[in-house]
C-alpha cells in the first residue's frame, strides 16, 4: 500500500540553524499539509498546499517557515533560523479528495527535530 | 476555530474489556477521523466517519458519531495490550481546511 516518507527521522539542530524536513507524499495526491506536536502535546496543524501553493496556513506557521514542493514527488518544510521551541515531531500528510469531498489524509512517520 | 476534545485524558483497562473515548468539537465538520500515536512515534489513520453518518465498523473498532450533540466515540472491543497507544480525533470542516487535532487520550491495555 503506498504510504507517506519522511526523512530523516531524527533532526538534530543548534539554535538558529536552518532546517530542511523532506517529505514523499502518496504519488496521486494532491493536497500536502504539515503538522507538528511537541512532546505530550496534542498534534497542531501548521499549513496546507495545493496547486503549489500555499492554501491555508495557521498562527504557528510564522515568517520563519516555508514550504516548497521542488519537484514532482517532494514537499519540504524548511525552518529558516530554529529556536528551542521549534522542537517537536513533525508531521506530513497528504490526500487525493474524491467526488469533491474531503477523504483521508494519509500520515507520514514524523521527524523528531531537537533544537540544541 | 474548531476543536476536537477528547475524554477521558488517560484510560486504563484491563486486556479483554472494551475501551470506550469520546471526542467533542464545536463548529460543523466534513468528517471526524480517528487516529492512533504509539509512543513516540508517528501518526496511524484508524476510521473516518463522514458528517452524514452514524456509526461505522472498522475489525474491533466502532466509531459513533451524533452532529446534534456535535461528540463522537471510538469503542475498541476486546481490548489487547498491542492496542496500547495514543489515540486523536480529528476534524475536518466542511471547506477541507481546518483538519484539528484533539489532545488525544492515552489507553493503557494491561496484559
Amino acid at each position: 500500500e503506498p504510504e507517506v516518507t519522511q526523512t530523516p527521522s531524527h533532526q538534530v539542530t543548534q539554535m538558529g540553524q536552518e532546517v530542511i524536513l523532506r517529505c514523499v507524499p502518496i504519488s496521486n495526491h494532491l493536497y500536502f499539509y504539515w503538522y507538528r506536536q511537541i512532546l505530550g502535546q496534542k498534534v497542531e496543524f501548521l499549513v496546507s498546499f495545493y496547486n503549489n501553493e500555499i492554501s491555508e496556513k495557521s498562527e504557528i506557521f510564522d515568517d520563519q517557515f516555508s514550504v516548497e514542493r521542488p519537484d514532482g514527488s517532494n514537499f519540504t518544510l524548511k525552518i529558516r533560523s530554529t529556536k528551542l521551541e521549534d522542537s517537536a515531531m513533525y508531521f506530513c500528510a497528504s490526500r487525493y479528495p474524491t467526488s469533491g469531498l474531503t477523504d483521508t489524509q494519509y500520515f507520514g512517520p514524523g521527524t523528531r527535530l531537537t533544537v540544541l | 476555530s474548531q476543536q476536537g476534545e477528547e475524554d477521558p485524558q488517560a484510560l486504563s483497562i484491563q486486556e479483554g474489556e472494551n475501551a470506550t473515548m469520546n471526542c467533542s468539537y464545536k463548529t460543523s465538520i466534513n468528517n471526524l477521523q480517528w487516529y492512533r500515536q504509539n509512543s513516540g512515534r508517528g501518526l496511524v489513520h484508524l476510521i473516518l466517519i463522514r458528517s452524514n453518518e452514524r456509526e461505522k465498523h472498522s475489525g474491533r473498532l466502532r466509531v459513533t458519531l451524533d452532529t446534534s450533540k456535535k461528540s463522537s466515540s471510538l469503542l475498541i472491543t476486546a481490548s489487547r495490550a498491542a492496542d496500547t497507544a495514543s489515540y486523536f480525533c480529528a476534524t475536518e470542516d466542511n471547506y477541507g481546511q481546518n483538519f484539528v487535532f484533539g489532545p488525544g487520550t492515552r489507553l493503557s491495555v494491561l496484559p
